[in-house]
Order: C-alpha cells, then structure tokens, then sequence
C-alpha cells in the first residue's frame, strides 16, 4: 500500500495561488493519484485525479513528476470557501487492490 | 446518475447498546463499497471494503462488523457499543482508479 505524507497545516491569504505537496514514495504502477476536499461533517470531495503528468480541470491543477513518487495539487486564487483539509490518496480498486486508506491530510486555512 | 445515501445522519446511544448504520448506493451495478470512520479532528480510518455480495475485508479489529446483503447495499453493525465508537462514519462507493464517492456520513455519539 503506497502511504502518503502530506503537511499537516498551511495557511494563505485570499487571491493566492496554493499548492500542497503529497510524497508517495512507494506508489505502485496500477496506481492513481487523487486528491478530495473535506469540509466539516461532510464527507470528501473528489477533486482531481491523475496518473502522469498534468491534469487540469476547473477547479484544480495537479502535477505529477516522471518518477511519480510525489504530486503537487495547485489551486488558484483561493477563496475563505476553500478554507478546508485535502487529502491526496493513491491507490487502485480493482484487481485485488482495494484498500483505498487515506492519509492524515493538509488543513489549508485561507485569510481574508 | 449515481448516487449514495446512509442513514441515520445523527444517533446518540448508550454504552453497550446494538447499532445499525445502512447504506444504499443507485444508478451503478457491483460497485467497491467502504466503510470509515472518523474521530473528532483525525483522518479517515478504513474499517471495511466489500467488492461484492456476502465478501467482507475488515482492515481494524473492533467490535465492529459489515455486511453487504445486497450488491448495492452495505451495513455497519455492533452488537455492544464502546466509547470509543463514537465518531463520524463514511460510506462510500467506487468503480476504478481511486475515486470515491462518498455519503452524507453518520454521526454517532456513544455515551
């Protein structure tokens, strides 16, 4: 099982750009990387998801260099809404690989 | 288009007391299905994953117990409730490739 390590705490201004480092040295080939939003007593968010490389969508940026052992999720211009903890997971489900465990997370704060 | 639902959203119970969490997911045929559980301000803890009816993966040993009677439909259950149950509990569903969708979520206070 590829274990994650992510900061335990960031904090940045309204309008900055954001971007949590997640390190998985030991993630396997079948596996993905993907990052949710967690708000107080809801349940994740997906985010994004990547394999190699860069992905983008409308919400987040996510790089992942060749050798694949860390990944950065970026996040434009973030807002008090996004004051939230992000957990990056990486993983499979399916082929016998099913234990999607998450790491501990990164609480991002955002000041106005 | 897919959707998940667990209930209660809220109970509170005695010490020693049975419990039943049930989750339902629709619009998706033998999805992954998971259980965790989160303590005030900690992580997400998988408690248990089932890739189809009747099979069960428990990753903690506790009072716990999960069941799937059905492809869409996952339960969490304890025949004595401890204190130390208490928390927030997670279904969740997924396909492939790492991405869960996940419920509303169960809050329970063990007194």
């Amino acid at each position: 099982l590829a274990k994650t390590t992510q900061p335990i705490s960031m904090d940045s201004y309204e309008g900055q750009e954001v971007n949590i480092t997640c390190s998985h040295n030991n993630i396997a080939t079948n596996d993905y990387i993907t990052w949710y939003q967690q708000f107080p007593s809801q349940g994740p968010r997906f985010i994004i998801q990547g394999y190699k490389t860069k992905v983008t969508n409308e919400v987040a940026s996510l790089f992942i260099p060749a050798d694949r052992k860390s990944s950065t999720l970026s996040l434009p211009r973030v807002s008090l809404s996004d004051t939230a903890v992000y957990y990056c997971l990486v993983g499979y489900s399916g082929a016998g690989s099913y234990q999607l465990t998450f790491g501990k997370g990164t609480k991002l704060s955002v000041i106005p | 288009s897919q959707t998940i639902h667990q209930w209660p959203a809220t109970l509170v119970q005695p010490v020693g007391s049975p419990l039943s969490l049930e989750c339902t997911v629709e619009g998706t045929s033998n999805p992954n299905l998971y259980w965790y559980r989160q303590a005030a301000g900690r992580g997400l803890q998988l408690l248990f994953y089932s890739v189809g009816i009747g099979q069960i993966s428990s990753e903690v040993p506790q009072n716990l117990s999960a069941s799937r009677p059905q492809d869409r439909q996952f339960i969490l259950s304890s025949k004595k409730l401890l204190l130390s149950d208490s928390g927030f509990y997670l279904c969740a569903w997924s396909l492939l490739a790492g991405e869960l969708f996940f419920g509303e979520g169960s809050r329970l206070t063990v007194l």
